[in-house]
C-alpha cells in the first residue's frame, strides 16, 4: 500500500524557515518523480514543486522560486521541502504527492501538514 | 502559465442527478488533464487522467471527456458519497496548474 506521511509543519514567523519532510513507503521511491502541492485555508490547490527520481531536475511555481528548495534522500525514501523567507501567503496545508509513472499528475497523496506563517 | 477555469464554482444537486462540471484551459493542452475529488479535511483523491481514463478502482459513474481547451467531468447518478469539491489539473506544461474547484452540494 502506498503511504506518504508528511511532517514538519507548524507556526513560523514571517521571514522564518521551516523544513517539511515526507516519508514514503509501499512503492519503489527511486522510480517516481515527487511533488509538493499546497492548499491555503478555504482555497484551491496550488502545485508548488517537483523533483525527478535522481534529483537532477526540479521545477517550482514562480511564487516560491528562490525561497523554497525541494530535495530527496532516496536511501531513506524521503522527500523534503526547505522553506525560507516565509510569507503570510505561504500559510497552507502542504501535501506530498507521488507522480504517476511517465506523467505529471499525482496519483497518491499524503494527508498533509499545516504551515502557518504569522507573527 | 496556463490558466484553468472551472464552472460552475458550486452547484446544488439531488441524489440520482446527472452532474457535469466544465474545465477550460487558457491554451491547448491536448489531453493532459486530470480530475481530483476532495472531501473536507481530506487529501485530494485522483479520479481521471488523460482527460478520459478512469484510475483503477474509480466507479464507472465518473467519466471525463474533452481535448484541447475544453473538458468535462460527468457524474452519471450522484450518490451521497459524491458530495465533494472537484478539481481539474493540466499537466501539459510547467507550472502545473489547477482549476479553482467546483463544490457539489446537496440540494
Amino acid at each position: 500500500e502506498v503511504q506518504l506521511v508528511e511532517s514538519g509543519g507548524g507556526l513560523a514567523q514571517p521571514g522564518g524557515s521551516l523544513r517539511l519532510s515526507c516519508a514514503a513507503s509501499g512503492f519503489t521511491f527511486t522510480s517516481y518523480w515527487m511533488n509538493w502541492v499546497r492548499q491555503a485555508p478555504g482555497k484551491g490547490l496550488e502545485w508548488v514543486a517537483n523533483i525527478k527520481q535522481d534529483g537532477s531536475e526540479k521545477y517550482y511555481v514562480d511564487s516560491v522560486k528562490g525561497r523554497f528548495t525541494i530535495s530527496r534522500d532516496n536511501a531513506k525514501n524521503s522527500l523534503f521541502l526547505q522553506m525560507n523567507g516565509l510569507r503570510a501567503e505561504d500559510t497552507a496545508v502542504y501535501y506530498c504527492a507521488r507522480e504517476a509513472a511517465g506523467s505529471s499528475f499525482s496519483d497518491y497523496w499524503g494527508q498533509g501538514t499545516l504551515v502557518t506563517v504569522s507573527s | 502559465d496556463i490558466q484553468m477555469t472551472q464552472s460552475p464554482s458550486s452547484l446544488s444537486a439531488s441524489v440520482g442527478d446527472r452532474v457535469t462540471i466544465t474545465c477550460r484551459a487558457s491554451q491547448g493542452i491536448s489531453n493532459y488533464l486530470a480530475w481530483f475529488q476532495q472531501k473536507p479535511g481530506k487529501a485530494p483523491k485522483f479520479l481521471i487522467y488523460a482527460a478520459s481514463n478512469l484510475q483503477s478502482g474509480v466507479p464507472s459513474k465518473f467519466s471525463g471527456s474533452g481535448s484541447g481547451t475544453d473538458f468535462t467531468l460527468t457524474i452519471s447518478s450522484l450518490q451521497p458519497e459524491d458530495f465533494a469539491t472537484y478539481y481539474c489539473q493540466q499537466y501539459n506544461s510547467y507550472p502545473l496548474t489547477f482549476g479553482g474547484g467546483t463544490k457539489v452540494e446537496i440540494k
